[in-house]
């Protein structure tokens, strides 16, 4: 079946340090991708989403690219900020499972100042 | 932007007794709902889905006579976890769709715990 695995955290960085969030997938057929982050306290919000092989997804400075090859959507941001210390969320769906959501255990990401 | 409510955000409760979980959307009407169970560290798992006036779905290995779900309206669905034991405590998060899109607008989760 659909499964994704993310890199496990927490993943520590300083203000302004470039950011990588490792992510791989699963799954049969042509799945869509999708980074979802929950701040502290908050419900899970959709960060950014591709929907085919070589899709860049992007918003709030943070990227992924949709690699069929290698099976990956990684999550990049070059500069990162203390406001985006949260928990980082991978997940696909296909039309073969129904189009539900299947997702990787999250990354926790702490900056500091 | 959409929003979903969950009410309690944490519970704690004896083991035996039941507890009933809310999950409302604000500002749209949700034609379908969905609960997840999340682990420590572990993923969302998807538990059952839920659509507007209909039985709910529930995925494998979900029993359903345990964990009752109910959406009669457009705006709110409920997670009832019948005669809960300590193996039920868990974070429950729900999230909402409209007909017309395909993203999900997600609760921020309720901890129940059971003693």
């Amino acid at each position: 079946g659909n499964s994704v695995t993310q890199m496990e955290g927490p993943v520590t960085l300083s203000e302004e340090a470039f950011l990588t969030i490792n992510c791989t997938y699963t799954a049969t057929g042509y799945p869509s991708l999708f980074w979802y982050v929950q701040y502290p306290g908050e419900g899970l919000q959709l960060l950014l989403k591709a929907t085919k092989a070589d899709d860049k997804g992007s918003n709030k400075g943070f990227e992924a690219t949709y690699r069929k090859e290698t099976t990956s959507f990684h999550l990049e941001k070059g500069s990162v900020q203390v406001s985006d210390s949260a928990v980082y969320f991978c997940a696909l769906s296909s039309p073969e499972y129904g189009n539900k959501l299947v997702f990787g255990a999250g990354t926790i990401l702490r900056v500091k100042s | 932007g959409a929003v979903v409510s969950q009410h309690p955000s944490w519970v704690i409760c004896k083991s035996g007794t039941s507890v009933k979980i809310e999950c409302r959307s604000l500002d749209f009407q949700a034609t379908t709902m969905f609960w997840y169970r999340q682990f420590p560290k572990q993923s969302l798992m998807l538990m059952a889905t839920s659509n507007e006036g209909s039985k709910a779905t529930y995925e494998q290995g979900v029993e359903k006579d345990k964990f009752l779900i109910n959406h009669a309206s457009l705006t709110l669905s409920t997670l009832t976890v019948t005669s809960a034991h300590p193996e039920d405590s868990s974070f429950y998060i729900c999230s909402a769709k409209e007909y017309w899109y395909n993203e999900q607008f997600f609760g921020p989760g309720t901890r129940l715990t059971v003693l």
